[in-house]
């Protein structure tokens, strides 16, 4: 099974961009990259997805390396709203959920 | 909005116990999935159905049974409740559109 590999955490200030990378060098050519995000005593919630072309909606941005062995979620602007575990997963027939990244945000 | 159910938010069993968890979904979704979550782990898959009385073992099946016998609803079966169950088990459902709807998740603590 194609994996992934995230930081174990990551720091960023209130209102300031933050970047989450995501590593995935097994990819195959069929695997969907998803980011997932979990916030407190609540379920995992999506937040976006991409197969080859870089992403945007109104939650955040997905920037997918050309050769789609990493990609990175981009949050514009951070806000406290924003802390959670952020997952990067690849989804072909089923999904498998790493540690993925706890994001603080500091005011 | 999809919402996806689960019949308890917390559950104290004792060990040996037969425990059901139930999870709900109402959109209609095909596909549903049973994961459970522990500290430094993340979401393991347990079992997963791409339809109904259909039922596939995901990476952790042993001591768990499902069952599927309506579209929108899967059941997590603990056939004997053992101390190392005790987690928070999460329920989740997709379309064909790939993209997974989870529940509140239930914390279930196993004496």
């Amino acid at each position: 099974d194609a994996k992934t590999t995230q930081p174990n955490s990551m720091e960023s200030n209130e209102e300031e961009p933050v970047h989450l990378p995501c590593n995935h060098s097994t990819i195959s050519g069929t695997d969907y990259i998803h980011w997932y995000r979990q916030l407190p005593s609540q379920g995992p919630e999506y937040v976006i997805h991409g197969l080859t072309s870089n992403v945007n909606n109104r939650m955040a941005s997905l920037a997918i390396a050309e050769d789609r062995k990493s990609s990175t979620l981009i949050l514009h602007r951070a806000t406290l709203r924003d802390a959670a575990v952020y997952y990067c997963i690849l989804h072909n027939n089923d999904m498998r959920f790493g540690a993925g990244t706890r994001l603080t945000v500091k005011p | 909005d999809v919402k996806v159910t689960q019949s308890s938010r917390y559950l104290v069993k004792r060990t040996g116990e037969k425990v059901f968890l139930e999870c709900v979904q109402d959109m209609d979704h095909e596909n549903m999935f049973w994961y459970r979550q522990d500290p430094g782990l993340g979401l393991r898959l347990i079992y997963f159905s791409y339809d109904v009385k259909m039922k596939e073992k995901g990476d952790i099946p042993e001591g768990y049974s499902v069952s599927r016998e309506k579209k929108e609803r899967f059941s997590l079966i603990l056939e004997s409740a053992s101390t190392n169950q005790t987690s928070m088990y999460l329920c989740a459902s997709s379309s064909s559109e790939e993209t997974q709807y989870f529940g509140p998740g239930t914390r279930l603590l196993v004496l």
